[in-house]
């Protein structure tokens, strides 16, 4: 079964760096390009960009690019979402999901992670 | 950034009836246009890809329509499960831009 696996919830301070990881089974980390999706409290979903794990090809959405980090270890089959110095306003539900192609929507998704950034 | 409008940003119906929701983009994406649910506590689920292909396991009452800048999504005949918030996202250009949402409520 294709599936993604997410990392369990995190309650961080502003200014505190974190690395949240999305584990694929199956083949999805050969194939697939992952991305990044935000959901604040209450809002609509975003999309932060993807990754394919296969070469590390990265784009970004540039709301994002320079926000975050994207990067993938496929001898794990895990991508990752990091931050260098969280905000209060990072504070979200990420998901991970899987884009089959460069342009297909994204149909396998992770559990999400929720993300709590507060002093 | 490509501008996806859903209209409306919320609907009241009834099970059996038939809704539509409309999604506009703010320039021609082709057909690189999906669907999502999103039910409280559960991530998205994709229903439609390519604004007319039905995703796999999903039921046919769903159904996508359109292309260039504007689309529908379809629920035929509406169940109990479909209640939940629906997202249009284009795949066309990067950043990969969602609608703002449609809550279909009872």
């Amino acid at each position: 079964e294709v599936q993604l696996v997410q990392s369990g919830a995190e309650v961080k301070k502003p200014g505190e760096s974190l690395k949240i990881s999305c584990k694929g089974s199956g083949y999805i980390f050969n194939s697939y390009w992952i991305a990044w999706v935000r959901q604040v409290p209450g809002k609509g979903l975003e999309w932060m960009g993807f990754i394919f794990p296969g070469d590390s090809d990265t784009r970004y959405s540039p709301s994002f690019q320079g926000q975050v980090t994207m990067s993938a270890d496929k001898s794990i089959s895990t991508a990752y979402l990091q931050w260098s110095s969280l905000k209060a306003s990072d504070t979200a539900m990420y998901y991970c999901a899987g884009h089959k192609t460069f342009h297909y929507g994204m149909d396998v998704w992770g559990q999400g992670t929720t993300v709590t950034v507060s002093s | 950034d490509i501008q996806m409008t859903q209209s409306p940003s919320s609907l009241s119906a009834s099970v059996g009836d038939r809704v539509t929701i409309t999604c506009r983009a703010s320039q021609s994406i082709s057909s690189y246009l999906n669907w999502y649910q999103e039910t409280p506590g559960k991530a998205p689920k994709l229903l439609i890809y390519a604004a007319s292909n039905l995703q796999s396991g999903v039921p046919s009452r769903f159904s996508g329509t359109g292309s260039g800048t504007d689309f529908t999504l379809t629920i035929s005949s509406l169940q109990d499960e479909d209640f939940a918030t629906y997202y249009c996202q284009q795949s066309h250009t990067i950043p990969y831009t969602f609608g703002q949402g449609t809550k279909l409520d009872i």
